[in-house]
């Protein structure tokens, strides 16, 4: 089964806080993504990572960046929180290009709250 | 720019009763489409996906969808829905040439009641 797993399901911080998202996959995806979910507007890229030290913007990538030092491990910064980033943010994975049908695979999310 | 479309933002129905969840893509170009479910509080979950082959393709949990290139939709189905299906189904698009990247709609909620 692949796992991926992120660190903190709830998480409470104050604006202006920098914030940081651990995501880690035990599958050896080259893929990574971070995406925002919320509510009437389904799922939105924020970025995505194809390989180590390798990055690509989404569609929403203003007030974020990311990290990949390692393959399995992928994290999301928010370098200084606002409000409108208050969110559930959800972490995924998927091998490279046509060796399984292209499926991505998600973590549970992390709730986070920006007060 | 590829878009996803699910019309229905909530679905009621009956358990025991037939449902179909509607998703409509704007590109004629050639795609892979998927069906993801979310339970609550839990991420999402791949349900069924068209990569190419037959039309019609059958899912987890007696799920299956339909592919049809004219009408560039994608609906889900099932003839008899239970309470453990409610849950939000997300239907999502890519395009052959970038299909790493996943384009989502907007969910849609669908409500099981006794």
């Amino acid at each position: 089964d692949v796992k991926v797993t992120q660190s903190s399901r709830y998480l409470v911080k104050r604006t202006g806080e920098k914030v940081f998202l651990e995501c880690v996959q035990d599958m050896d995806h080259e893929n990574m993504f971070w995406y925002r979910q919320d509510p009437g507007l389904g799922l939105r890229l924020i970025y995505f990572s194809y390989d180590v030290k390798m990055k690509e913007k989404g569609d929403i990538p203003e007030g974020y960046s990311v990290s990949r030092e390692k393959k399995e491990r992928f994290s999301l910064i928010l370098e200084s929180a606002s409000t409108n980033q208050t969110s559930m943010y959800l972490c995924a994975s998927s091998p490279r290009l046509g060796s399984s049908g292209n499926t991505i695979y998600f973590g549970e999310g992390s709730w986070l709250t920006v007060v | 720019a590829q878009s996803v479309t699910q019309l229905d933002s909530q679905v009621p129905v009956f358990e025991e009763a037939p449902v179909e969840l509607r998703c409509n893509y704007s590109s004629s170009v050639s795609v892979y489409l998927f069906w993801y479910v979310q339970y609550p509080n839990q991420g999402l979950q791949l349900l069924l996906k068209y990569l190419s082959g037959s039309t019609l393709v059958k899912g987890i949990n007696g799920f299956e969808a339909e592919f049809n290139k004219s009408q560039t939709s994608f609906h889900l189905r099932k003839p008899s829905v239970h309470i453990s299906d409610t849950a939000e189904y997300f239907c999502a698009v890519s395009d052959m040439d970038s299909s790493y990247k996943l384009i989502f709609g907007s969910g849609t909620r669908l409500l099981v009641r006794p």
